[in-house]
């Protein structure tokens, strides 16, 4: 496709349940990035992969998160005993090369993750 | 997490006037970012800085790096409706200290026509 896709758009889940969220970065980037934003906030570092490994994991923020990019295409950000405060809306964005001074990151449309 | 001194909050305008909000950090960035957010939708690039002191146009969009590297503004110049939405200021420190962006917490754009 020609921009990042995220699926699911929307996603409504239980407290103490397990989600998976995917992102499909544009054909040919190598750099992928997951941010988090809180309604009324701008988006919050989670992780960034530079191919299939995590180049930079300091924002995740404890171990009931997880992401993988087996392939260094396709990624799944993997919540674990989800909690009503994971609530937020989940971005992904990918960039051509990352480190360089020109590295555009662009983003999808975000998922909708909604813990009740 | 860390955010970005973002200001103002919100600003309601008249179709037609010149609109500027700026971003401040307590640390240097190397690049500043001007990004746009409409809703249901992730945030779009307006602009990118890479030098200290660069002034750049993209249309009626004016942005500026600070000299310090702490700060930047964004102007935009006669205002129309689809120029509502959320804008957001980020800062990269780049090649030695990653690519992660930093972003501020948003002015909302109201354009009343």
């Amino acid at each position: 496709g020609a921009g990042v896709s995220q699926t699911p758009s929307n996603k409504v889940t239980e407290k103490g349940k397990y989600v998976e969220l995917r992102c499909d970065p544009i054909s040919g980037h190598t750099a992928l990035y997951w941010y988090r934003q809180s309604l009324g906030q701008g988006p919050e570092f989670l992780i960034y992969f530079q191919g299939t490994g995590a180049a930079d994991d300091s924002g995740l923020p404890n171990d009931r998160f997880f992401a993988v990019r087996p392939e260094g295409s396709v990624s799944t950000l993997k919540i674990q005993r989800t909690e009503r405060g994971d609530s937020a809306v989940y971005l992904c964005a990918s960039s051509f090369l990352a480190g360089t001074s020109t590295d555009t990151q662009y983003f999808g449309p975000g998922t909708r993750l909604t813990v009740l | 997490g860390q955010q970005l001194n973002q200001s103002p909050q919100s600003m309601f305008i008249q179709e037609g006037e010149d609109v500027s909000m700026n971003c401040t950090s307590s640390s240097i960035f190397n690049t500043w970012l001007w990004y746009k957010q409409d809703p249901g939708e992730g945030p779009v690039l307006l602009i990118a800085l890479y030098k200290a002191g660069e002034l750049t146009s993209n249309g009626r969009l004016t942005a500026q790096f600070g000299i310090t590297r702490k700060d930047s503004f964004l102007n935009i110049s006669a205002s129309i409706p689809s120029d509502v939405g959320i804008y957001f200021c980020a800062g990269q420190r780049g090649e030695t200290s990653g690519s992660r962006l930093t972003f501020g917490e948003g002015t909302q754009l109201t354009v009343n026509p």
